[in-house]
């Protein structure tokens, strides 16, 4: 089965530390995607990546960025986290090419105090 | 760009009942619309899927239908269980391009 591993599944950070959120799948996906979850507000995407080393903007990106260094690892980083930023994250990654599903991560439930 | 609505964000029936979910989208080139299926704690699931050039995919008590003139799209459950209870995500993408996600639907199913 693909598998889509993010590192933590609890985090809790304070305001203004720098975070790093992980995420690894193991079958080749070109595509990797980090949306954000929060309720009434469904799925938003905050970044995507469609090879190592290229990554684009999603709908929310202010107040993150990403890593793709090699295939299999995407980074999601809060430069410096901030209370608004306490949200679930949900990794995700697909093969490239056209219509084809997204396989997520169990997500992090991050809590910035 | 593609935007899908999703309704109701709420439902609850009894088990045993039929539950069904719709969607619309706004881009008529979309042409692969997935289902997922999040329970607590988890993260989403794809369930099931349509692609724009067939009608209708069934699987076991899951059912999707595609109405490609009036870009709507529906999941139907029948015979709910218990353990159906969940968000359910549709999501809409046209060739290699990103899915859009609507809002979800928080499915309860009371026994």
């Amino acid at each position: 089965d693909v598998k889509v591993t993010q590192s933590s599944r609890y985090l809790v950070k304070r305001t203004g530390e720098k975070v790093f959120l992980e995420c690894v799948q193991d079958m080749d996906h070109e595509n990797m995607f980090w949306y954000r979850q929060d309720p009434g507000l469904g799925l938003r995407l905050i970044y995507f990546s469609y090879d190592v080393k290229m990554k684009e903007k999603g709908d929310i990106p202010e107040g993150y960025s990403v890593s793709r260094e090699k295939k299999e690892r995407f980074s999601l980083i809060l430069e410096s986290a901030s209370t608004n930023q306490t949200s679930m994250y949900l990794c995700a990654s697909s093969f490239g090419g056209p219509n084809y599903g997204y396989t997520f991560g169990s997500g992090t439930r991050l809590t910035v105090v | 760009g593609e935007n899908v609505e999703q309704h109701p964000s709420t439902l609850s029936v009894q088990e045993g009942d039929s539950a069904v979910i719709k969607c619309t989208y706004s881009d008529s080139a979309s042409n692969y619309f997935p289902w997922y299926k999040q329970e607590l704690g988890k993260g989403p699931q794809l369930i099931i899927d349509i692609r724009s050039n067939v009608g209708e995919k069934k699987d076991q008590r899951i059912a999707v239908t595609l109405n490609k003139t009036a870009k709507h799209f529906s999941l139907h459950i029948t015979e709910t269980q218990p353990e159906d209870s969940a968000v359910y995500f549709c999501a809409a993408s046209k060739n290699t391009d990103k899915l859009i996600f609507g809002t979800g639907t928080r499915l309860q199913v009371f026994p």
